[in-house]
């Protein structure tokens, strides 16, 4: 059974541009989450989904962050502009609906230049 | 005050060892204890979960939970140096969902 899916891996930008990162969960997990990594310290959550609802957005910057989840499935999480503080990882996981264990993605290792 | 406060290390043990990694949370309510392993430039893998007090093994790991003292530790026998890598713990209140990760233990076991 595949695991959680992200891409890109890696994405070099330069600030003041747009990016865009895309999540496949695992088949039949209902809920998605959005991570953050920064160098050094453990995931912080950006964002939860119940299929296509978002539940949990409190810790997303709304005002350059933004995410859709249209179909209840794959995911993607966005940034415009991007700044140079937002270089990081940017992790997904998914998990069943209610359930105890989130399972993670490769992540994508972004880098703002 | 972080909702988990774990030693960030870095540690290192020769091939063989046993290794104990801790951490120490604040809030009586959370019930749910995990261990992630993240290897360099991967992703987490959940590696160890626990549901309230307790001991939990699974081959050379051991998790333990002791919630009077609000702390938990996982313990690795033999450590070998496939086991290098950073271990995250996590505690939840309600399962996956609001899950408070600490900042990562990294460990490096020496052939």
């Amino acid at each position: 059974e595949a695991g959680v899916v992200q891409s890109p891996r890696y994405k070099i930008i330069e600030k003041k541009q747009p990016v865009a990162f895309w999540c496949n969960p695992i088949s039949g997990h209902n809920t998605l989450y959005w991570y953050l990594q920064n160098l050094g310290q453990g995931p912080e959550l950006l964002i939860r989904y119940e299929n296509e609802e978002a539940v949990d957005d409190s810790q997303l910057p709304k005002d350059r962050f933004s995410a859709e989840r249209l179909k209840g499935v794959d995911s993607t999480l966005k940034i415009q502009p991007a700044e140079l503080g937002d270089s990081a990882v940017y992790l997904c996981a998914s998990s069943l609906q209610g359930g105890d264990m989130a399972f993670f993605g490769q992540g994508t290792r972004l880098t703002v230049v | 005050q972080k909702e988990v406060e774990q030693d960030p290390g870095p540690l290192s043990v020769p091939e063989g060892a046993i290794v104990s990694l801790n951490c120490t949370y604040s809030n009586s309510a959370f019930q749910y204890f995990m261990w992630y392993r993240q290897y360099s430039r991967k992703g987490p893998e959940l590696l160890m979960y626990t549901y309230s007090s307790g001991n939990k093994e699974d081959g050379r790991f051991t998790a333990q939970v002791d919630k009077s003292s609000k702390y938990i530790s996982l313990f690795i026998r033999d450590s070998q140096p496939s086991d290098s890598a950073t271990y995250l713990c996590a505690i939840a209140q309600t399962g996956a969902n609001n899950l408070f990760f600490g900042t990562g233990t990294r460990l490096t076991v020496i052939p």
